[in-house]
């Protein structure tokens, strides 16, 4: 079983319209979670961070957590043109401090005009 | 949030050299990160670097194969050694930074060998 697992899509959705990217994690102990955005030819940029059970919001992003399922989900709201790319969750076991961060696969999101 | 720099940004390379990768970056950090991104795949961690340490590495990855430098804490080098068709890939150096110690990544280095 793979350690962070993501569906490699493409995602595709119309403009607009809300995408849901999801993750899932095997390591229980995970305590910080991350989603990055990487454009074709770019290095990953971070979009969101979280850390407890629940919801955060930041913009059109909205990150969700469920520790008790493993599992991590990103939402973007109005999806638009320019969100087309890969996003890749990524966890992390420890929070603070050295700890690695262990990537998934990453989900390419194709958002259609 | 730390700017970060590397060189050189893409290189093709013959089988069986090496190839030394800069990374620099903009503000002092404890640890500094080598990644590597395969074609079409997701991001492997190679090794964790430390300042006046030894390296860390990740399994699958030696010493021999990949050295790193760090001789200080903006500054930290990777080297690609007699490399294979295989070793084509994207490397990437990463830091965290700031007081949420956020990881951010370099733009990249970029090679083929032939």
């Amino acid at each position: 079983q793979k350690e962070v697992e993501q569906n490699s899509g493409p995602l595709s959705v119309p403009e607009g319209a809300i995408a849901s990217l999801n993750c899932t994690y095997s390591d229980r102990v995970s305590q910080s979670f991350f989603w990055y955005r990487q454009y074709s030819g770019k290095s990953p940029e971070l979009i969101m961070s979280i850390y407890s059970n629940g919801d955060k919001e930041d913009g059109r992003f909205t990150a969700q957590l469920n520790k008790a399922s493993q599992y991590v989900s990103l939402l973007i709201r109005d999806s638009q043109p320019s969100d087309s790319a890969t996003y890749l969750c990524a966890v992390s076991p420890f929070s603070g401090g050295y700890n690695k961060l262990i990537f998934g696969a990453g989900t390419r999101l194709a958002v259609h005009p | 949030s730390a700017v970060i720099s590397q060189k050189p940004s893409r290189d093709i390379c013959q089988r069986g050299t090496s190839l030394t990768i800069q990374c620099q970056v903009d503000s002092q950090v404890t640890m500094m990160f080598w990644y590597r991104q395969q074609p079409g795949q997701s991001l492997t961690l190679i090794a964790t670097a430390n300042q006046g340490s030894e390296a860390t590495y990740e399994s699958g990855f030696v010493i021999d194969k990949f050295p790193i430098s760090r001789p200080n804490l903006t500054f930290s080098t990777l080297t690609v050694s007699n490399m294979s068709p295989e070793d084509s890939s994207i490397y990437l150096c990463s830091v965290r930074a700031g007081s949420q110690e956020t990881q951010y990544f370099g733009p990249g280095t970029r090679l083929l060998v032939l």
